[in-house]
């Protein structure tokens, strides 16, 4: 069975405070591997798609990294905007998405 | 460009009551749809897979006479909640993938805003 676990589950961070939340996984056959933003009471919003290992995708102050078994989201110096829940994805080639459970982040002024 | 919409945005029925939800996508075909709940603070669960022009498949625990899915063409797919109880309150997720284009090279799914269901 997929698997995926987001840690932390949450994050309070001082604007500018850079830092990382990880992504750990087990998947028979990964077809890719995403990343997405879900603010309060809205849909999940698509930020990347990682597919193979060493691969990197920016975004803004927003950087995802992945290996064979983890990814990594990096936040480099956020601001409020950026408070949000990020999930982590795996897609197995049976074209199905499993979530973590995501990790809120919270960005002070 | 890869906009899903869903409608309605919030929902209140009473008990025994059925509810349909829409997904539609806006700027491209899609061939698969899917549906997800998502309970407070929790992450979204997978209910159904929906494909175009046949049956859709339901995960395991999730009943599929209660929660019918119609896919009825490239870019509409709907739920209907079916004798809906206090328990079937959630909020509802669909995404779809692109099946053509540029877009369908890239394994992504987009996802709906969501539609609050409160069953009372």
């Amino acid at each position: 069975e997929d698997q995926v676990t987001q840690s932390p589950e949450a994050l309070r961070l001082q604007e500018g405070e850079s830092s990382s939340l990880n992504c750990s996984y087990t998947v028979s056959g990964l077809r890719g591997l995403f990343w997405y933003r879900q603010d309060p009471g809205k849909g999940p919003e698509f930020l990347f798609t990682l597919y193979s290992a060493g691969e990197e995708k920016e975004k803004e102050r927003l950087k995802a990294t992945l290996t064979k078994k983890e990814s990594f989201l990096h936040i480099t110096a956020p601001k409020p905007e950026d408070s949000a829940t990020y999930l982590c994805a795996v897609q197995a080639v049976n074209y199905k998405l499993s979530f973590g459970a995501g990790t809120t982040v919270t960005v002070r002024a | 460009g890869a906009v899903v919409s869903q409608h309605p945005s919030w929902v209140i029925c009473k008990s025994g009551t059925s509810v349909k939800i829409e997904c539609r996508s806006l700027d491209f075909q899609a061939t698969t749809m899917f549906w997800y709940r998502q309970f407070p603070k929790q992450s979204l669960m997978l209910m159904a897979t929906s494909n175009e022009g046949s049956k859709a498949t339901y995960e395991q625990g999730v009943e599929k006479d209660k929660f019918l899915i119609n896919h009825a063409s490239l870019t509409l797919s709907t739920l209907t909640v079916t004798s809906a109880h206090p328990e079937d309150s959630s909020f509802y997720i669909c995404s779809a993938e692109p099946g053509a284009g540029v877009a369908a090279l890239s394994y992504e799914q987009y996802f709906g805003p969501g539609t609050r269901l409160t069953v009372t």
